[in-house]
């Protein structure tokens, strides 16, 4: 049972450009939640999504965007990238009836 | 809002000795559920042990305990018999059905051998 996985595990951009990140959860799962771990830090809440909506969006501006296919698997997109959104930001899946997160290794991003 | 504090960060503790990690969490709600989670250097979070709100028992996990107080808004994670592979980052979380997961800032612990 393929657990979530996340992909590229490492980038570096340099400010001002955009970046895409990719998750595919869990086998069963229908809710995907993504993280911005500062060095650190805890994760931050950036959103969730679930039958390819937007349930849930903590404090981000809207450079952060994302998407939920019909196959679950879900995309974080961030544009005009500044130091600042260095981080690993981390996806996780789960299931909505239950909500227990399921976190994959992450994508590191380096903003130069 | 939810606020998580793990006063802590950064504790060590002897192999297979047992050491106590802090959690105070604030929250209005009478319903939720408490995480830990570990994030060893892999980066992958792994759960650890979770606790719901109504149940009055401490949950365990084989050498993982909680000494959960609801009245004073205390999740205390206690590791029995430590090894070397305890060594992560530790993070107390807190969730309710609405709400998304709120994670503290960490106790990075080291068991040493």
């Amino acid at each position: 049972d393929a657990g979530v996985t996340q992909s590229p595990t490492h980038l570096i951009k340099t400010r001002g450009q955009q970046v895409t990140l990719r998750c595919s959860p869990k086998s069963g799962h229908d809710t995907v939640s993504w993280y911005q771990q500062a060095l650190g830090q805890g994760p931050q809440f950036i959103f969730q999504y679930y039958e390819e909506e937007e349930r849930q969006r903590g404090n981000f501006p809207d450079r952060f965007s994302g998407h939920q296919f019909p196959n679950y698997s879900s995309e974080l997109n961030v544009n005009a990238l500044w130091l600042g959104d260095s981080a690993l930001y981390l996806c996780a899946s789960s299931l909505v009836t239950t909500g227990e997160l399921f976190f994959g290794e992450g994508s590191r991003l380096t903003v130069l | 809002a939810q606020t998580v504090t793990q006063s802590q960060p950064e504790m060590s503790v002897q192999e297979a000795e047992t050491v106590t990690l802090s959690c105070t969490y604030d929250t209005s709600e009478s319903n939720y559920y408490l995480f830990w989670y570990k994030q060893p250097p892999s980066r992958q979070m792994i759960l650890v042990i979770r606790q719901e709100a109504y149940k009055q028992q401490n949950a365990t996990e084989n050498r993982f305990s909680v000494n959960f107080q609801k009245a004073a808004k205390s999740f205390s994670l206690k590791i029995s018999d430590s090894q070397l592979g305890d060594t992560a980052m530790y993070f107390c979380a807190f969730m309710t059905g609405s709400t998304p997961l709120v994670f503290g800032k960490g106790t990075r612990l080291s068991v040493i051998a």
